[in-house]
């Protein structure tokens, strides 16, 4: 069955590293969403893409942060030159299509941690 | 988006019914009243969601007063595996607004 899955299921890497973290959403679900959640708080958006396009990045922090969804499906997030403060759980969603009144499934997150 | 304050924790006794509130007094007409949770070291998980009516689904369900400026989520017979972080979040109709905002929701303890 075949809900949201990510991987990993955690990451650990170094100041400055690269790290790809990615997403396999629902099987015929158009829209694909990143989230990133820090410790004791709500997740909060980063991107949303429908179909292959990113459709609204503005929740991107910075030009660090990529994402990609090449064929529509899976996605992959990209953190170049990785800070201690990129340490949080992110979380992908997807939802059968891009209108508001859907409803978003969640997957288990990747919890990144910057030494 | 309309913002959303719900109160930081709340305690349930096993087997009776846990209402949360929310207080969304700024929501516009086309907006909806969404709930999730999220258990410890999982993903958000959907709950309910609602426009105007009050709605029931087999998890809970929601009661939005008439002038739509707050809401109660109730899980009518709270277990051990509802304790869980409540993210009551309002969302616009229209597309092109599609991401959730979470907030810091509540934190409910369903006590033995």
């Amino acid at each position: 069955g075949a809900g949201v899955s990510q991987t990993p299921s955690n990451k650990v890497t170094e100041k400055g590293k690269y790290v790809e973290l990615r997403c396999d959403p629902i099987s015929g679900h158009t829209a694909l969403y990143w989230y990133r959640q820090s410790l004791g708080q709500g997740p909060e958006f980063l991107i949303y893409f429908q179909g292959t396009g990113a459709a609204d990045d503005s929740g991107l922090p910075n030009d660090r942060f990529f994402a990609v969804r090449p064929e529509g499906s899976v996605s992959t997030l990209k953190i170049q030159r990785t800070e201690r403060g990129d340490s949080a759980v992110y979380l992908c969603a997807s939802s059968a299509g891009g209108g508001s009144g859907e409803t978003q499934y969640f997957g288990p997150g990747t919890r990144l941690l910057v030494l | 988006d309309a913002k959303t304050t719900q109160p930081t924790s709340m305690d349930c006794a096993e087997g009776r019914a846990a209402n949360l509130p929310c207080n969304h007094s700024t929501i516009s007409g086309n907006e909806y009243v969404y709930w999730y949770r999220q258990i410890h070291s999982q993903g958000p998980q959907y709950i309910i969601h609602g426009l105007k009516n009050n709605e029931t689904n087999e998890m809970a369900s929601l009661i939005i007063t008439e002038d739509r400026k707050s809401s109660t989520l109730i899980l009518p017979h709270a277990t051990l595996r509802d304790t869980a972080v409540y993210y009551c979040i309002v969302r616009p109709v229209l597309t092109g607004a599609n991401n959730l905002f979470f907030g810091t929701g509540t934190r409910l303890t369903v006590i033995p």
